[in-house]
C-alpha cells in the first residue's frame, strides 16, 4: 500500500526566506506526483504536477523536484511572502487514485 | 462562478441521521471523486466515478454510498451518520480525455460535517 509522508508538519518562517518542503512515498511505481495548496475554507489548488519521467517542474517562485527511485520530492519556495501561508499537500498517482500526504502547514511572518 | 460546487458547506447532525452531500461541476469532466480529510491525515478517497455508469470504491468506502445522477452531479450519502465521520469532505473532478494520469484534479471548496 502506498504511503506518503510530509515533513515538517508545520513550519514558520520570516518573510523573504527560501524554504523547502519534503514529501516521501513508499512505492516508486507512480505515474506522477502533484503539489497542492490548501487555504482555509477553500478547496485544493494544484501548484505543480511532475510526470514520473521528469525530474522537476517550475512555476514562478515554486520549483518541485522528483527522485522516483528514492521515493522523494521537494517543493522549493523562493523569497517567501505572507501570501504563501497555507497548507501544502503532495499526492502521488499510482493508478486510479491519488494518495495524499498529511500536509505541511506553512506560516510566513511579515 | 466556481467550477466545482458543494452543498451544504457546513452541516451539523446527530448520530444515526441520514445525510447527503452534493457536488456539481461545470467543467464537463467525466471523472468525479469524493474524499474526506481528517487533521494531519491528508485526503483519503471514499468513492470515485469514471462516468455515470461506472462507480468504484476507494480506500475508505465503508459507511458511505454514492450516486452519479448525471455527468455533472455526484452525491455522497451517509446512511446512518456516526461521530467518527466528522470530517471535511471534498469533491473533485478530472478530465478523462486529457489523460487521468497527466491531468490534475479540480477540487470543490469542501463541506465541513460534524456528527454529534
Amino acid at each position: 500500500k502506498q504511503e506518503v509522508t510530509q515533513i515538517p508538519a508545520a513550519l514558520s518562517v520570516p518573510e523573504g526566506e527560501n524554504l523547502v518542503l519534503n514529501c516521501s512515498f513508499t512505492d516508486s511505481a507512480i505515474y506522477n506526483l502533484q503539489w497542492f495548496r490548501q487555504d482555509p475554507g477553500k478547496g485544493l489548488t494544484s501548484l505543480l504536477l511532475i510526470q514520473s519521467s521528469q525530474r522537476e517542474q517550475t512555476s514562478g517562485r515554486l520549483n518541485a523536484s522528483l527522485d522516483k527511485s528514492s521515493g522523494r520530492s521537494t517543493l522549493y519556495i523562493a523569497a517567501s511572502q505572507p501570501g504563501d501561508s497555507a497548507t501544502y499537500l503532495c499526492a502521488v498517482d499510482a493508478g486510479n487514485m491519488l494518495t495524499f500526504g498529511g500536509g505541511t502547514r506553512l506560516m510566513v511572518k511579515p | 462562478d466556481a467550477d466545482v460546487t458543494q452543498t451544504p458547506r457546513n452541516r451539523i447532525t446527530k448520530t444515526g441521521k441520514r445525510i447527503m452531500l452534493e457536488c456539481s461541476q461545470t467543467k464537463g469532466h467525466d471523472r468525479m471523486y469524493w474524499y474526506r480529510q481528517d487533521p494531519g491525515l491528508g485526503l483519503r478517497l471514499i468513492y470515485y466515478s469514471f462516468d455515470v455508469k461506472d462507480i468504484n470504491k476507494g480506500e475508505i468506502s465503508d459507511g458511505y454510498s454514492v450516486s452519479r445522477q448525471a455527468q455533472a452531479k455526484f452525491s455522497l450519502s451517509l446512511e446512518s451518520a456516526i461521530p467518527n465521520q466528522t470530517a471535511l469532505y471534498f469533491c473533485a473532478t478530472s478530465d478523462l480525455y486529457r489523460g487521468p494520469r497527466q491531468d490534475t484534479q479540480y477540487f470543490g471548496p469542501g463541506t465541513r460535517l460534524t456528527v454529534l
